[in-house]
């Protein structure tokens, strides 16, 4: 099975601006969650969706928003970008139906702010 | 609620040597304990992951971790480092909220020739 894909790989914005990212999860996986990590914030957990629900949500302003498509791709947008959202931000795909579910993780899309 | 500590932001060992890296959970229903790995400019990659079956726990590339529930532990361990194990590595729980896991803050392990 083709892993966990995220798209772009790099991405430069501008203060103000706004993002989209993308994740095509493991095929037959239902559950797709997005993390940020910075190297003085570690890993912080977004959201997560399942079924096109977002079924869990971090702490996280209202700027940070995502969305599950009927095959189970999902996008997260961050609007109004400040410079402390430059991070990694990596996507993760599970079954999702049970906790036991080990996450599956994407390279990463990493985003500079300007 | 769930949460996860890991000892030791930094570790460094020489060449075959014993790696320890520590890890203790916080949790209000049976846990779901993991470990992941991160190379530079990579994702995540899991090592092993603990379920409420065997409380030692055999991983990827000669990795084991064992679950002492008296202590709220998952520390890996590895008898003989290598090279190649230079990397981050990332303690995880979840359980009880369906999919959203908790990782601790990770260690960066460096292995010396």
């Amino acid at each position: 099975k083709a892993g966990v894909t995220q798209t772009p790989r790099y991405l430069i914005k501008t203060r103000g601006q706004q993002v989209t990212l993308s994740c095509s999860p493991i095929s037959g996986h239902r559950s797709v969650s997005w993390y940020q990590q910075t190297p003085g914030q570690g890993l912080q957990f977004l959201f997560e969706y399942f079924s096109e629900t977002q079924r869990n949500k971090g702490n996280f302003p209202g700027r940070f928003s995502g969305r599950q498509f009927s095959n189970s791709r999902s996008e997260m947008n961050v609007s109004t970008l400040e410079l402390g959202d430059s991070a990694l931000y990596l996507c993760a795909s599970s079954p999702g139906q049970v906790s036991y579910n080990e996450q599956f993780f994407g390279p990463g899309t990493r985003l500079t702010v300007l | 609620a769930q949460s996860v500590t890991q000892l030791g932001s930094h570790v460094s060992v020489s060449e075959g040597a014993l790696v320890l890296l520590r890890c203790n959970y916080s949790s209000s229903v049976p846990p779901y304990l993991f470990w992941y790995v991160q190379y530079p400019n990579q994702g995540l990659q899991l090592l092993l992951k603990y379920t409420s079956a065997a409380t030692l726990v055999k991983g990827i590339n000669g990795f084991e971790a064992e679950f002492k529930k008296s202590e709220t532990s998952f520390h890996l361990t590895k008898p003989s480092a290598h090279m190649s194990d230079a990397a981050e590595y990332f303690c995880a729980v979840s359980g009880g909220n369906f999919n959203k896991f908790y990782f601790g803050s990770g260690t960066k392990l460096n292995v010396k020739p």
